[in-house]
């Protein structure tokens, strides 16, 4: 089973500023790894799929890369409606693996 | 538009059985898998069963690996997770998920989710 590692696990960010949120897998996943944002009573929305292309609808500002076991997540100019709990997951290999998730939250 | 309505869920004791049902619309059912996907009260994301769009295909967690099954009926664009010998660790909200794209393994459409709680 490939573990997905979220860090960190929480982060204080000033609403404008920008976050930098990271996921390691325990061994190669390719580009096989996909983003969701989840708000509090709400079911996951996918943000990224394939590591950095954006799912429809998903505002420029946030972005992701990387390749392998190390990838990013980049919200730029965080606005009110972006505090809420993310997370990874990779489809490379069965069993397909969440991370633990990082919550941004106000600072 | 695309809408996933779960039901089935409640409270089991250990031990018993729940059978939880996902009612697709809003698109070709068929050409997507479909996947069931929980949620612990407070804790994070498991992925628990997928089945292929032609439903042939099936993969389970190993936590629910012949306790639980997940099927689906193309020809009623209904997916199905018969959940037998439940523990109290099974406890959570089960979503229902769509692939994105076809048969890829992430998550473009979810439920509102349905609440199991497994308790004596």
């Amino acid at each position: 089973e490939i573990v997905m590692t979220q860090s960190p696990a929480t982060l204080s960010v000033s609403p404008g500023e920008g976050a930098t949120l990271s996921c390691r897998a325990s061994q190669s996943v390719s580009g096989n790894l996909a983003w969701y944002q989840q708000k509090p009573g709400q079911a996951p929305r996918l943000l990224v799929y394939g590591a950095s292309t954006r799912a429809t609808g998903i505002p420029a500002r946030f972005g992701g890369s990387g390749s392998g076991t190390e990838f990013t997540l980049t919200i730029t100019s965080l606005q009110s409606e972006d505090f809420a709990l993310y997370y990874c997951q990779q489809y490379n290999s069965w069993p397909l693996t969440f991370g633990g998730g990082t919550k941004v939250e106000i600072k | 538009e695309v809408q996933l309505l779960e039901s089935g869920g409640g409270l089991v004791q250990p031990g018993g059985s729940l059978r939880l049902s996902c009612a697709a619309s809003g698109f070709t059912f068929s050409s997507y898998a479909m996947s069931w996907v929980r949620q612990s009260p407070g804790g994070g994301l498991e992925w628990v069963a997928t089945a292929r769009g032609g439903g042939s295909n099936t993969y389970h967690a190993d936590s629910v690996k012949g306790r639980f099954s997940i099927s689906r009926d193309n020809s009623k664009n209904t997916l199905s997770l018969e959940m037998n010998s439940l523990r109290p660790e099974d406890t959570a909200i089960y979503y229902c998920a769509k692939a994105y794209i076809r048969d890829y393994t992430y998550f473009g459409s979810w439920g509102r989710g349905t609440l199991v709680t497994v308790s004596s």
